[in-house]
């Protein structure tokens, strides 16, 4: 069974830092590529990053490129997000998702969810 | 960017009707469209993938369809587990990007 478990979350002041983990149990973690999605409170989702299976590429949304980095450790099956200069309206319950695998390679899905850590961003 | 649209923002049926949801896309994005269902406290559950494939364990009540810029997903027969919100997600160029949802209401 696809478990993944995320960790990290709390409450940090504006242009503060935070990382996220999310440990992954249940599937070959270094075959599958890796997201994390967002959702602000009472409000849609919205793709946040993704990363590749082996890390050689990443993707950011537009809203966290430049402060947020995506990264993995595949030895500890455990994907990161880095959090930087955070803001008010990064508030939010970050979702891990792998991406789901079909005709040989990885695709822009998200197959298996964990169950989110909530980051607040307030003074 | 691209930008999904989906209608109506509220759906309100009762158990064994026939539901239809719509989401339509700013710019062409031939099949590669994704329906996902949330329900309260819950993360979000792939249902739909590549505009009609259906995911892993999904019921065959659970339809999509389309190309191009419009899609649908349907439920044949709706169940009372099936009251959730309902998002499409595109996946043919970065930014993925999601729709605002459907909530389906009883």
């Amino acid at each position: 069974e696809v478990q993944l478990l995320e960790s990290g979350g709390g409450l940090v002041q504006p242009g503060g830092s935070l990382r996220l983990s999310c440990v992954a149990s249940g599937f070959t973690f270094n075959s599958y590529a890796m997201t994390w999605v967002r959702q602000a409170p009472g409000k849609g989702l919205e793709w946040v990053s993704t990363i590749t299976a082996s890390g050689g590429s990443t993707y950011y949304g537009d809203s966290v490129k430049g402060r947020f980095t995506i990264s993995r450790d595949n030895s500890k099956n455990t994907l990161f997000l880095q959090m930087n200069s955070l803001r008010a309206e990064d508030t939010a319950v970050y979702y891990c998702a792998n991406n789901l695998q079909y005709g040989g390679s990885w695709s822009g899905y998200f197959d298996s969810w964990g169950q989110g850590t909530l980051v607040t961003v307030s003074s | 960017e691209i930008v999904l649209t989906q209608s109506p923002a509220t759906l309100s049926l009762s158990p064994g009707e026939r539901a239809t949801l719509s989401c339509r896309a700013s710019q062409s994005i031939t099949r590669y469209l994704a329906w996902y269902q949330q329900k309260p406290g819950q993360a979000p559950r792939l249902l739909i993938y590549e505009a009609s494939n259906r995911a892993t364990g999904i019921p065959a009540r659970f339809s999509g369809s389309g190309s191009g810029t419009d899609f649908t997903l349907t439920i044949s027969s709706l169940e009372p587990e099936d009251f959730a919100v309902y998002y499409c997600q595109q996946r043919s160029s970065w930014p993925y990007t999601f729709g605002q949802g459907t909530k389906l209401d009883i």
